[in-house]
């Protein structure tokens, strides 16, 4: 399959401060890329949708101002956490589709705030 | 707005054994459904995408069946191993739109 690459794969920063995750489609062209988080032994939840060279389309109840979304090109999308919170601490994957049905995704990133 | 259910929640069979493990969703208007395996602290492995118009995928000991008008699907496992312990995770898709996950179901497989 595809392989998307996610960096970095686990962060800690202080609070108040930005974190960049970088998602990379290695060997494929991401139409659309997806942001998800995910809490302790719950299921994936949905933040926002990014397609190359527009705005990302958030999902109810995620801040557009907190979370920054670029896609930029192809082959990269990032999700900027800023003025970080310790409520912010969590596990970020992102996800990314080509041309075909199926969608792939990044090994993740464990972002812990203190 | 789609809702995917996936029983049991948790399982916790011995080797060897064949398993299934159960999707259900609401909205039966859907594309294709994606079964994923999710191990500890990591991300989604895709590993089988049935298309709408399918009613099984098969992957070596994995074996996926789809039955689009009554909102279900099947992920079957067969002669389980300890390395299949993981979280399993069905999404139904409709094309470029997102990807509804259910909450998974934890398979545990004891040597």
């Amino acid at each position: 399959g595809a392989v998307v690459s996610q960096h970095p794969s686990w962060v800690i920063c202080k609070s108040g401060t930005s974190v960049k995750i970088e998602c990379r489609s290695l060997d494929f062209q991401a139409t659309t890329m997806f942001w998800y988080r995910q809490f302790p032994k719950q299921s994936l939840m949905l933040m926002a949708t990014s397609n190359e060279g527009s705005k990302a389309t958030y999902e109810q109840g995620v801040e557009k101002d907190k979370f920054l979304i670029n896609h930029a090109s192809l082959t990269l999308s990032t999700l900027t956490v800023t003025s970080a919170h310790p409520e912010d601490s969590s596990f970020y994957i992102c996800s990314a589709r080509g041309t075909g049905p199926e969608a792939f995704f990044g090994q993740g990133t464990r972002l812990t705030v203190v | 707005k789609q809702e995917v259910t996936q029983i049991p929640a948790a399982l916790s069979v011995p080797e060897g054994e064949n398993l299934v493990l159960n999707c259900s969703f609401t909205d039966s208007a859907i594309y294709n459904l994606q079964w994923f395996r999710q191990d500890p602290g990591k991300g989604l492995t895709s590993l089988l995408l049935i298309q709408s118009s399918q009613r099984e995928q098969t992957s070596g000991r994995l074996n996926a069946s789809l039955d689009k008008s009554s909102g279900r699907s099947t992920l079957y496992i067969a002669a389980s191993q300890p390395g299949d312990s993981a979280t399993y995770l069905c999404a139904p898709g409709r094309g470029a739109q997102k990807l509804v996950f259910g909450q998974g179901t934890r398979l545990t497989i004891n040597p």
